[in-house]
């Protein structure tokens, strides 16, 4: 089974800290993302990569940046946490696809943070 | 304009009754693929069933069916045979192009209740 791991439930921090939430998958995939959910307004791509030091930007990338240094790792950094950056975060890994393949996205179980 | 349009925030079934979360996309590329996930309240994101545009039949998965309807743009997921276990969000979700990183836009979700 493919497992996507995320490091924290639940963080609380301040505002102005420097925060990174961390994402882990042992599978292999090539592709990795990055989302932000809040109510009402379904899941937003953050960023995503499709190679290790590959990143792309998604559709709310401002004021967010990420690493991938190996394939199964993928780090979401907050530069200075501010308020409106409360909201649950989920990473996902796929695979690549090729020949007009899609592949399932596959969610690690979110990190909840609350910036006060 | 909105890739993904659900415009059911939420829906109740009574159990062991079928149920239809709508959901429209917006495409014009003419490769594409439609997903959809469940959230229960746990969190974490599901992948329920998958239909390429290029497709002939709806996709099935148990209890679940794609009413896929390719000159409507709608992707409508049927659950039959509704459980309680049912209860959650539901997230549609489309994938443009053939190739590449999979990346996904996703809807605002459907919340279902399954009532005793």
């Amino acid at each position: 089974d493919v497992k996507v791991t995320q490091s924290s439930r639940y963080l609380v921090k301040r505002t102005g800290e420097k925060v990174f939430l961390e994402c882990v998958q042992d599978m292999d995939h090539e592709n990795m993302f990055w989302y932000r959910q809040d109510p009402g307004l379904g899941l937003r791509l953050i960023y995503f990569s499709y190679d290790v030091k590959m990143k792309e930007k998604g559709d709310i990338p401002e004021g967010y940046s990420v690493s991938r240094e190996k394939k199964e790792r993928f780090s979401l950094i907050l530069e200075s946490a501010s308020t409106n950056q409360t909201s649950m975060y989920l990473c996902a890994s796929s695979l690549f696809g090729a020949s007009g393949r899609s592949y399932e996205q596959y969610f690690g179980p979110g990190t909840r943070l609350t910036v006060t | 304009a909105q890739k993904i349009t659900q415009t059911q925030p939420g829906m109740f079934v009574q159990e062991k009754e079928a149920v239809t979360l709508d959901c429209t996309y917006d495409t014009s590329d003419p490769s594409y693929g439609l997903f959809w996930y469940k959230q229960p309240s746990s969190g974490e994101m599901i992948f329920l069933i998958y239909q390429g545009s290029y497709d002939q039949q709806n996709a099935t998965e148990g209890r679940y069916s794609l009413n896929f309807q390719k000159a409507r743009k709608s992707a409508n997921l049927v659950i039959s045979a509704s459980q309680l276990g049912d209860s959650a969000m539901y997230f549609c979700a489309m994938r443009e192009g053939r190739d590449g990183a999979n990346n996904l836009f996703f809807g605002t979700g459907t919340r279902l209740t399954v009532i005793p």
